[in-house]
């Protein structure tokens, strides 16, 4: 039990779909965070809410979009995805934002994408 | 930008043999500092991290060192047990280029019975 639950753990979307994926934490923190993870490929910040306001936004396509409504909850929408967006995605959080917290990650969604 | 690199893509050790798991940064301004591990299927673990006025952190059975001077942060795991088999990936942190985490690729650690 990490204190950081994603649903669903997989997915698989056809390309003209719409669906959601999930991210809850029970630790009481204030920043909540999207990261996508593909094979051989550091992990990649997409999106960072800090106290529901959303502080980063790192050139994410807009087929993507992120929804915050309280400190506890973060969801990710997904529209018309591409093959190429197939990959781990994975929701974390951090006590705040800024230098010195430390981010604690739940066990992902498996998104694929035909 | 910003780049974390390990050393070795996999590394195998012999059950009970202490591992060595070494990571590169470039940004000199790197403040905080992490390490992961990741189980197949699962997501990262926090195991271990460290802050710049430190250079070396210990933990239960692991170590992690940090140098500075050359850029260069290790994990050292003590009596490696089959348990320990994950990839270990390293992650820091900097003020100047906006408290973003920048991550390490990941060195597959394989502990051999």
């Amino acid at each position: 039990e990490t204190g950081v639950t994603q649903t669903p753990r997989h997915l698989v979307m056809g390309m003209t779909n719409k669906k959601s994926l999930k991210c809850e934490q029970h630790l009481g923190h204030n920043a909540m965070y999207w990261y996508k993870q593909s094979a051989k490929k550091p992990l990649e910040l997409m999106f960072v809410y800090s106290l529901e306001e959303r502080v980063e936004n790192n050139s994410v396509p807009s087929r993507f979009s992120p929804e915050c409504p309280n400190s506890s909850h973060l969801f990710l929408h997904l529209h018309t995805l591409q093959p190429e967006d197939s990959a781990l995605y994975l929701c974390a959080s951090s006590p705040g934002w800024g230098s010195g917290n430390t981010i604690y990650f739940g066990e992902g969604s498996w998104l694929t994408v035909v | 930008g910003e780049s974390v690199g390990l050393h070795l893509p996999t590394l195998s050790v012999q059950e009970g043999d202490n591992s060595i798991i070494n990571c590169a940064y470039s940004n000199s301004a790197s403040d905080y500092f992490i390490w992961y591990k990741q189980e197949s299927g699962k997501g990262p673990q926090f195991i271990i991290d460290i802050r710049s006025n430190m250079d070396k952190r210990q933990g239960q059975r692991v170590t992690v060192l940090l140098n500075k001077t050359v850029k260069h942060l290790s994990l050292q795991i003590a009596a490696t047990q089959p348990g320990d088999s994950a990839v270990y990936f390293c992650a820091d942190q900097s003020s100047n280029t906006g408290n973003q985490f920048y991550f390490g690729t990941g060195t597959s650690l394989t502990v051999i019975p």
